[in-house]
């Protein structure tokens, strides 16, 4: 595997399941993050870890809990969704050293919600 | 607040040339990103800039006044490959990045 995978692809959930999305990023980052993605709007940062400490969590509701148990891994644990938090959900990660630095994304998880 | 504001959507002719612009107000900036998305895939760099000028990288060149707040993406001789979303994001004076909601180019043949 290259660059940043991410797992599912497709999810459909009901408002009342549990669900988790991953992404792995096999550059040697030391920066990871999650990004909403809806149609028409900006890419809104979720939340971003930089050597697996979490550095920005931008009013993002607690029914979004982030986890990075080690700089090439993240994860994103769901329950009690809304229909509105549909969209498409992208991980980034970036080798932070101070600087501005190209992010490199996955292919996303297009999520439901029921 | 922040603001970055590129057109919603543009149309080209195969072959033709396509300026795409972007306006920002930020907080501080340290630098200038194009990022190219096709429909249901990820976003993948094209271009920073961080001082004034034009960067060229092919047949896509970018340019940033940073006097303006402005910063326009041009890409010559276009193919039908080159449909896709072009988003603009400038990173403020904490290295933050501030996204536009993207410009969805169309190319007809």
């Amino acid at each position: 595997e290259t660059g940043v995978t991410q797992t599912p692809r497709h999810l459909v959930m009901g408002m009342t399941n549990k669900k988790s999305l991953k992404c792995e990023q096999h550059l040697g980052h030391n920066a990871m993050y999650w990004y909403k993605q809806s149609a028409k709007k900006p890419l809104e940062l979720m939340f971003v870890y930089n050597f697996k400490e979490q550095t920005e969590n931008n009013s993002v509701p607690s029914r979004f809990s982030p986890e990075c148990p080690n700089s090439s891994h993240l994860f994103l644990h769901l329950h009690t969704l809304q229909p509105e938090d549909s969209a498409l959900y992208l991980c980034a990660s970036s080798q932070e050293d101070g600087g501005s630095y190209e992010q490199y994304f996955g292919p996303g998880t297009r999520l439901t919600v029921t | 607040g922040q603001n970055i504001d590129q057109p919603t959507e543009m149309t080209a002719t195969e072959g033709a040339i396509v300026q795409i612009n972007c306006t920002y107000q930020t907080s501080g900036f340290n630098g200038l990103f194009w990022y190219q998305q096709h429909a249901g895939e990820a976003p993948t760099f094209l271009s920073y800039n961080v001082l004034d000028g034009l960067e060229e990288k092919g047949r896509f060149s970018s340019f940033l006044s940073r006097s303006k707040g402005y910063s326009y993406l041009l890409l010559k001789e276009l193919q039908m490959k080159d449909s896709a979303s072009y988003l603009c994001a400038v990173t403020d004076s904490n290295y933050q990045l501030i996204w536009g909601a993207g410009t969805k180019l169309i190319i007809k043949p």
